[in-house]
């Protein structure tokens, strides 16, 4: 079974330029999660969908960040624009009611992002 | 509000050596309770996880309780090798939502 795709996996930008990260969770996942991880901290929440439609999206800075996940399966994480503080590494994840059930997460290998 | 508070690290120890990394919590209600894994350059993976008090979670050789009389959940292996070398999140899933964390960073040593 094929895991939780992301891409890039690296990514640098000057400030106040724009940056998209793409997830494809695994096949069949009905929820998906964006987390921040700042280099020496745990993964905090930026948004979880369940299919297309927004469960949770109170840690977004939405002034600058957006997520979308059109038609339920892929979805894209952007920030425009950026700033120094958004130096990260953006992880997805994915879980299913029926495989693990809803409280196992699987995640992809993040994205790297350095803002200069 | 709900949150996690693991011991600082890194944590290094030779091989075969007995580890403990602890992780302790804040919740309202009965969280689940989870133990995840970063390797190098992968992404988080989960290690094992309790759902209720008492519970004991196992895999490859760790361990962790649920101790809801002390809101713990201790990760411990007997014997660690230098593949184990990873960083290590404890987390909580209140409602829908997982919170993790700082981690812990363990080496072992050959």
């Amino acid at each position: 079974e094929a895991g939780v795709a992301q891409s890039p996996r690296y990514k640098i930008i000057e400030k106040r330029q724009s940056v998209a990260f793409w997830c494809n969770p695994i096949s069949g996942h009905a929820t998906l999660y964006w987390y921040q991880q700042i280099l020496g901290q745990g993964p905090k929440l930026l948004i979880q969908f369940q299919n297309n439609g927004v469960v949770d999206d109170s840690q977004l800075p939405k002034d600058r960040f957006s997520a979308e996940r059109l038609k339920g399966v892929d979805s894209t994480l952007k920030i425009q624009p950026a700033k120094l503080e958004d130096s990260a590494v953006y992880l997805c994840a994915s879980s299913s009611l029926v495989a693990g059930g809803p409280d196992t997460q699987y995640f992809g290998p993040g994205t790297r992002l350095t803002v200069l | 509000g709900d949150s996690v508070t693991q011991m600082e690290g890194p944590v290094t120890l030779s091989e075969e050596a007995f580890l403990t990394i602890n992780c302790t919590y804040t919740a309202t209600g009965y969280p689940s309770l989870f133990w995840y894994v970063q390797y190098p350059g992968e992404g988080l993976q989960l290690l094992l996880k309790a759902t209720k008090a008492d519970d004991k979670g196992s895999n490859k050789g760790f361990e962790a309780t649920y101790r809801k009389e002390t809101t713990s959940f201790h990760l411990e292996k007997g014997s660690v090798q230098v593949s184990d070398s990873a960083v290590y999140f404890c987390a909580l899933r209140a409602r829908y939502k997982l919170i993790f964390g700082s981690g812990t960073r363990l080496l072992v040593r050959p």
